[in-house]
């Protein structure tokens, strides 16, 4: 049974870099597409942006300046980092997995994480 | 960038009836060559991640029960509930997978009557 773990902070102040990792247990790492996505307070989804096992990354745009994102394979996890975040950025940030019915990197989302509400506030 | 809208925005629905969501994406979602459909549904439960239902519009995923089902092609998608039953009272949200960025619908509400 695959699932995944994350963790990171989850109070920050305007300015600073977000910063999740997400861990990878009971599956295969390879050969899938890695999600970020978040979830405002009483909103909707947003995709952030996916990795692939070898570091071969598709960014959201509206984020892509912001974002970086970056793959450990050996250890089966993957992160996500937003820097110079805002109020705006307050969200449950979820990883999950693309796939496997995919193409390329086109995929539905089959395993999420429990989801890190992530506050930004001064 | 597809913008994904859903209908209704909450349903409420006896126990034993059907519910039915619809989702519309500002453009094609049916990729010619392989003549799939990049839509799928998943159902969010409150303090919980979404759960994948259906993908390629209409694929049930493992494990998700039969009275679930997903249709449509190109711009317009439905999701059925056959017999609603008190476990179902969730969000229910259409996802495109077919370009970047990729989008969610705003998300059905729906409840027990």
């Amino acid at each position: 049974q695959v699932q995944l773990q994350q963790w990171g902070a989850g109070l920050l102040k305007p300015s600073e870099t977000l910063s999740l990792t997400c861990g990878v247990y009971g599956g295969s790492f390879s050969g899938y597409y890695w999600t970020w996505i978040r979830q405002p307070p009483g909103k909707g989804l947003e995709w952030i942006g996916e990795i692939n096992d070898s570091g071969s990354t598709i960014y959201n745009p509206s984020l892509k300046s912001r974002l970086t994102m970056a793959v450990d394979a050996s250890k089966k996890q993957f992160s996500l980092k937003l820097k110079s975040v805002t109020a705006a950025d307050t969200a449950v940030y979820y990883c999950a997995r693309g796939g496997p019915y995919c193409t390329g990197g086109n995929c539905p989302f089959d395993y999420w994480g429990q989801g890190t509400l992530v506050t930004v506030s001064s | 960038d597809i913008v994904m809208t859903q209908s209704p925005d909450s349903l409420s629905v006896s126990l034993g009836e059907r519910a039915t969501i619809n989702c519309k994406s500002s453009q094609s979602v049916l990729y010619s060559s392989n003549n799939k459909n990049y839509l799928a549904w998943y159902q969010q439960k409150p303090g919980q991640p979404p759960k994948l239902l259906v993908y390629w519009a209409s694929t049930r995923e493992s494990g998700v029960p039969d009275r679930f089902s997903g249709s449509g092609s190109g711009t317009d998608f439905t999701l059925t509930i056959s017999s609603l039953q008190a476990e179902d009272v969730a969000v229910y949200y259409c996802h495109q997978y077919y370009s970047v960025p990729f989008t969610f619908g705003p998300g059905t509400k729906v409840d027990i009557k």
